[in-house]
């Protein structure tokens, strides 16, 4: 089980509201990422981090934000939600193994479902 | 077209029963593929990794292949139980990045029957 922790784990809200969702892991890895999963659907990228005070945009567009001030902490947030935000919000983190191709196993948080009425 | 395309989309089997999962993939150039078990309402948790060097790996009663001239892959599973009920994704890395960008399959949602 891997040590990356997400809350709430379920959120619903109205149209309009400014919401962050939290994410926190203590293995010491430095990337962290944002996934947005809708059902049935692939996982798309919104937002990752290399680092404290490096983050960059992923392939899927959003109106999210992200920080990264802390090296365990990455938190998501959106300014002003909306019904088309509605989605399951997964974080995870990895660290390079180069036995492993050069690529880092991503180690994922339980995810969580926002709802945005 | 997503470059990571896997079938069935949904399986259902009855338990003890064996079942074999298949993904097909078109990214280029490869690095290397994951297979992830996701339960219903949490993140993916890692069950093989393989670079284009190795064509199976398993991992208890998950056995993983590869061929990488026909970029295809699939995932065995032996002897199912209640508790593999899951959707199983199908991830493949490209060398292209640092990041090492990795594209999703929309997954097999796998239902074991008692």
């Amino acid at each position: 089980e891997a040590d990356i922790y997400q809350t709430p784990r379920y959120l619903v809200i109205g149209t309009g509201k400014k919401i962050t969702l939290e994410c926190s892991q203590t293995m010491g890895h430095d990337k962290m990422y944002w996934y947005q999963q809708d059902p049935g659907m692939e996982l798309h990228l919104i937002h990752y981090s290399y680092g404290v005070n490096s983050t960059e945009k992923g392939d899927l567009s959003s109106e999210s934000t992200v920080s990264r001030i802390r090296t365990e902490h990455f938190p998501l947030t959106l300014e002003s939600a909306r019904p088309s935000h509605t989605s399951q919000y997964l974080c995870a983190s990895s660290e390079q193994r180069p036995s492993q191709g050069g690529t880092d196993t991503q180690y994922f948080g339980p995810g969580t479902r926002l709802t945005v009425l | 077209k997503n470059q990571v395309e896997q079938s069935p989309q949904s399986l259902i089997i009855l338990e003890g029963k064996n079942c074999t999962l298949q993904c097909n993939y078109t990214v280029s150039p490869f690095s290397n593929l994951r297979w992830y078990k996701q339960d219903t309402g949490r993140g993916p948790v890692s069950l093989t990794i393989m670079t284009f060097s190795e064509n199976t790996k398993s991992n208890g009663r998950y056995t993983a292949t590869l061929d990488a001239d026909t970029k295809q892959s699939s995932l065995h599973i032996t002897a199912s139980q209640l508790s593999d009920s899951a959707s199983y994704i199908c991830v493949v890395s490209d060398r292209g990045s640092t990041l090492g960008r990795l594209y999703f399959g929309r997954g097999t949602q796998l239902t074991v029957w008692p």
